[in-house]
């Protein structure tokens, strides 16, 4: 099945700094990639996503990246701020047996601290 | 708010008890999935319901069991609870299907589940 393995786990910057965090995944059939933000004592929440046709999107300070052949991919985040600060998960959609059901598998998480 | 609504929040109960958690998707949502949440072993897919039926089955235990009724919301039964099942249990819904922006999973905001 799919495995994917998320960098760091924990990550500290100063407010106005960048954060960076990377994913890989194994399956080469994964088709769709979203990035979940996971505030203390709530569910995660969808910030971005990307399918596997594009290489790049973006959504104001948000980005992220895809390299299919590396079979990678990245969050980026500019100009943080402390309401940045939670756990950020990736995930990939990888198909079953026979390739349907689909299902995603989720990063261990990242620790995002902004510091002000 | 995601849409998806989850009860109880928090659910305390005994070893070899059994528990039921409840999920309603969004509006319009008719697959529903079931996660593990724990600290050690981060978000895990346990099962997938499409429009009543079952569609793909993760990591999940013999003992729990799941079903999605006509009106589209799901249960989740917990049976002979164990101390390590202790966690967070998220629901999430989408449209349903395959490709395209009908597979993005909004999440509720999750049952604390305490096995003493």
């Amino acid at each position: 099945g799919e495995n994917v393995e998320q960098h760091p786990s924990t990550l500290s910057v100063q407010e106005g700094d960048s954060a960076v965090i990377k994913c890989t995944y194994s399956d080469s059939a994964s088709n769709y990639f979203p990035w979940y933000k996971q505030e203390l004592g709530k569910g995660p929440q969808l910030i971005i996503d990307i399918r596997s046709n594009v290489g790049e999107k973006k959504d104001q300070r948000i980005a992220v990246t895809l390299n299919k052949t590396a079979k990678h991919f990245s969050l980026h985040i500019t100009e943080t701020q402390p309401e940045d600060s939670a756990v950020y998960f990736c995930a990939a959609r990888s198909p079953g047996s026979g390739g349907s059901n689909y299902k995603l598998t989720f990063g261990k998480g990242t620790l995002l601290t902004v510091n002000p | 708010d995601s849409g998806v609504t989850q009860t109880p929040k928090h659910l305390i109960t005994a070893t070899g008890q059994r528990v039921t958690l409840r999920c309603s998707p969004r509006s319009g949502d008719l697959s529903v999935y079931w996660y593990q949440q724990s600290l050690d072993q981060g978000l895990q897919f346990l099962i997938q319901y499409y429009n009543g039926e079952e569609r793909a089955k993760g990591n999940i235990l013999e003992r729990f069991s799941a079903q999605q009724f006509p009106d589209l919301h799901s249960e989740l039964n917990l049976s002979s609870l164990e101390l390590g099942d202790s966690a967070l249990y998220f629901c999430a819904s989408s449209v349903g299907g395959t490709s395209g922006s009908r597979e993005t999973q909004y999440f509720g905001p999750g049952t604390r589940l305490l096995v003493l």
